[in-house]
């Protein structure tokens, strides 16, 4: 059981690249997210989806793109990359985070992709 | 105000000694809460979820106080190992979570 996959690992772009983030899971869950963690700044929800085909705007979009063609898949695109966006990124996925109001499941992360943009 | 907030820290305490954190959120809509813990360069792995009646697992005691809307976290007899950065967690209106900043914690031999 692989749990939540992140690909690539590691990754250094020049300004105005492009590249695409890819988070897998293998455990059927609805809800899918992309953080992004700085230095002081904790983690902070870039863009989330709350099932297949679905996709909502977090704390911090501007910049990055999304798709959730497949339940199991969560994308993450940069079109032109910038300094500003470099960071670390992590997946995560969970079922509801509440049912009928009350807590439900919370989340498991990937491994995280570490991305410097020059 | 941030919607969910912690003591960076650090917080460097003997081996051997008791540690508590604390937490506040600001959407009493929540509902979800728990508490993470961060390696250096690792992703969160959940440490303990946090339940209205207070729950404990081995050395960790969690509590709830929905009224002031915080959350606690004590960690007895630390151990080296229990040295990370621990995360508060908050569901925000059932559709996603916030996270704080973070209370980094060293525990010295």
């Amino acid at each position: 059981n692989a749990g939540v996959t992140q690909t690539p690992k590691f990754r250094v772009l020049k300004t105005g690249q492009s590249m695409t983030l890819l988070c897998a899971q293998d455990m059927n869950h609805e809800y899918m997210y992309w953080y992004r963690q700085d230095p002081g700044m904790g983690l902070r929800l870039i863009h989330y989806s709350v099932g297949e085909g679905t996709t909502a705007k977090g704390e911090v979009p501007d910049g990055y793109n999304v798709s959730r063609l497949k339940k199991q898949n969560f994308l993450l695109g940069l079109e032109s990359a910038a300094p500003s966006q470099t960071s670390v990124y992590f997946c995560a996925s969970s079922l509801r985070p509440t049912i009928a109001g009350k807590s439900a499941d919370t989340q498991y992360f990937g491994p995280g992709t570490r991305l410097t943009v020059l | 105000r941030k919607e969910v907030e912690q003591d960076p820290g650090p917080f460097n305490v003997p081996e051997g000694a008791t540690v508590a954190f604390n937490c506040t959120y600001s959407n009493s809509a929540s509902q979800s809460f728990f508490w993470y813990r961060q390696d250096c360069r690792k992703e969160p792995k959940l440490l303990m979820s946090v339940y209205s009646s207070g729950n404990e697992d081995g050395r960790f005691t969690a509590q709830l106080n929905r009224a002031s809307q915080y959350i606690s976290l004590l960690i007895r007899d630390s151990k080296l190992s229990d040295s990370a950065t621990y995360l508060c967690v908050v569901d925000n209106y059932g559709q996603n979570f916030v996270f704080g900043p973070g209370t980094r914690l060293s525990v010295l031999p």
